[in-house]
């Protein structure tokens, strides 16, 4: 089975400027999590969706919004981008339809702020 | 809520020796406890998981890790370390009431000498 894939792998973009990142999960994988990872503040969880509907949300400011396709497939937008925002995001499937759940990472997108 | 805490943020070992990650969490109810591995660049790699059942468990590469409910803690071990065993360490914690969601230890960056 193929693992979870991100793209793109890497992006650059200046302050003020909004950015989509891609994540499909492993297939038969329902549940779709995304992570910020920052060497400040480690790894934090940004959200949960399942069934196209945010499930869980973390702590993280409106700027940040993602949405689930019918496919299972999830993106995550940033809008006005901050230099903070520069940052490792990972996302992670599972099943989630039983419990307890597993989560599969991907490779993450690298993104850089300028 | 849950946390986790790792308290060594850097440990070095050498070739050959035992190696031991210590892992403490927060938790009211029986947690789900994960430990990943992630390598330079790369996503996480799920080493080994707890839900229940027989405390220690075995996982990947090697690794075994032993829950403790009396303490709280949920530690790695590997026997004898290789030098592809370098990498960044994280324990994490699921709880059933926060689907879709793992709380993140800080990490603990292992680096292997000859």
């Amino acid at each position: 089975k193929a693992g979870v894939t991100q793209t793109p792998r890497y992006l650059i973009k200046t302050r003020g400027q909004q950015v989509t990142l891609s994540c499909s999960p492993i297939s038969g994988h329902r549940s779709v999590s995304w992570y910020q990872q920052t060497p400040g503040q480690g790894l934090q969880f940004l959200f949960e969706y399942f069934s196209e509907t945010q499930r869980n949300k973390g702590n993280f400011p409106g700027r940040f919004s993602g949405r689930q396709f019918s496919n299972s497939r999830s993106e995550m937008n940033v809008s006005t981008l901050e230099l903070g925002d520069s940052a490792l995001y990972l996302c992670a499937s599972s099943t989630r339809g039983e419990a307890p759940f597993t989560q599969y990472f991907g490779p993450g997108t690298r993104l850089t702020v300028l | 809520a849950q946390s986790v805490t790792q308290p060594d943020i850097h440990i070095t070992v050498s070739e050959g020796a035992s190696l031991e990650l210590r892992c403490n969490y927060s938790y009211g109810a029986t947690p789900y406890l994960f430990w990943y591995v992630q390598s330079p660049g790369q996503g996480l790699q799920l080493l080994l998981k707890y839900f229940s059942g027989d405390t220690l468990v075995q996982g990947i590469k090697g690794f075994e890790a032993e829950f403790k409910r009396s303490q709280s803690s949920f530690n790695l071990r590997k026997p004898s370390v290789h030098w592809s065993d370098a990498a960044e360490y994280f324990c994490a914690v699921g709880a059933s009431d926060s689907w879709g969601k793992l709380q993140f230890g800080a990490g603990t960056q292992v680096v292997v000498t000859p």
